[in-house]
């Protein structure tokens, strides 16, 4: 089983929305709904903004949804700010382990 | 509030073995998750799981790592453990441990600052 796949980047300009998506399979993405999105800024850990496709944890904006479409998943984040330029990485449970796409970096114009 | 910080020795040698311990502070490792993860990332690539070990000390790894990799838990000093035998200077990364959040299926909510792990002679 392979990474997920993810758009090396994608950009946007204050305010406006973008949307990252992470391609699996039907043996991960296209079979459970335990998607689950992270934002990464240089040097520091994960934070977890979405699990189980669309649920956020407590803490993280509303700005910030996830849904699902087969085997792909998507990030939605709305009126982005300077601080969404980071990267983010989605991730799927799989029978065989847990799966993280390889990443996309934010660029906030 | 949880808290979580991976230590252990910054160089190892190649064939050797990568010894890394996760401390959990602030709540106790055997009721505030069902498992915990190991997660690395090497300099300037993406996320890749490693393993999981339940509270119970049952273990899943990934099935590349599997045959060098051993997780363990100590409840009571509040730590979890990864060894990775045979080292390469593949296995180069920053090293995370994680929780897996309560209620919550392969997510992962709460994450050490990470170690960075060299594997050079």
């Amino acid at each position: 089983q392979s990474a997920l796949t993810q758009p090396a980047s994608v950009s946007g300009s204050p305010g406006q929305s973008i949307t990252i998506s992470c391609t699996g399979t039907s043996s991960d993405i296209g079979r459970y709904n335990y998607v689950s999105w992270y934002q990464q800024h240089p040097g520091k850990a994960p934070k977890l903004l979405i699990y189980e496709v669309f649920s956020r944890p407590s803490g993280v904006s509303n700005r910030f949804s996830g849904s699902k479409s087969g085997n792909t998943a998507s990030l939605t984040i709305s009126g982005l700010q300077a601080d969404d330029e980071s990267d983010y990485y989605c991730s799927s449970y799989a029978s065989s382990g847990t799966f993280f796409g390889g990443g996309t970096k934010l660029t906030v114009l | 509030q949880v808290q979580l910080q991976e230590s252990g020795p910054g160089l190892v040698k190649p064939s050797e073995t990568l010894s890394l311990t996760c401390t959990v502070s602030g709540g106790s490792i055997s009721s505030d998750s069902s498992y915990w993860s190991w997660i690395r990332q090497p300099a300037g690539k993406g996320l890749e799981w490693i393993g999981r070990i339940y509270t119970s000390g049952g273990t899943f790894y990934k099935t590349s790592l599997k045959s060098r990799l051993t997780m363990s838990i100590d409840t009571s000093k509040n730590q979890l453990s990864l060894k990775l035998s045979s080292v390469i200077a593949a296995d180069t990364a920053v090293y995370y441990c994680a929780r897996g959040m309560v209620h919550a299926i392969d997510a992962f909510d709460v994450w050490g600052r990470g170690s960075l792990v060299t594997v050079s002679s």
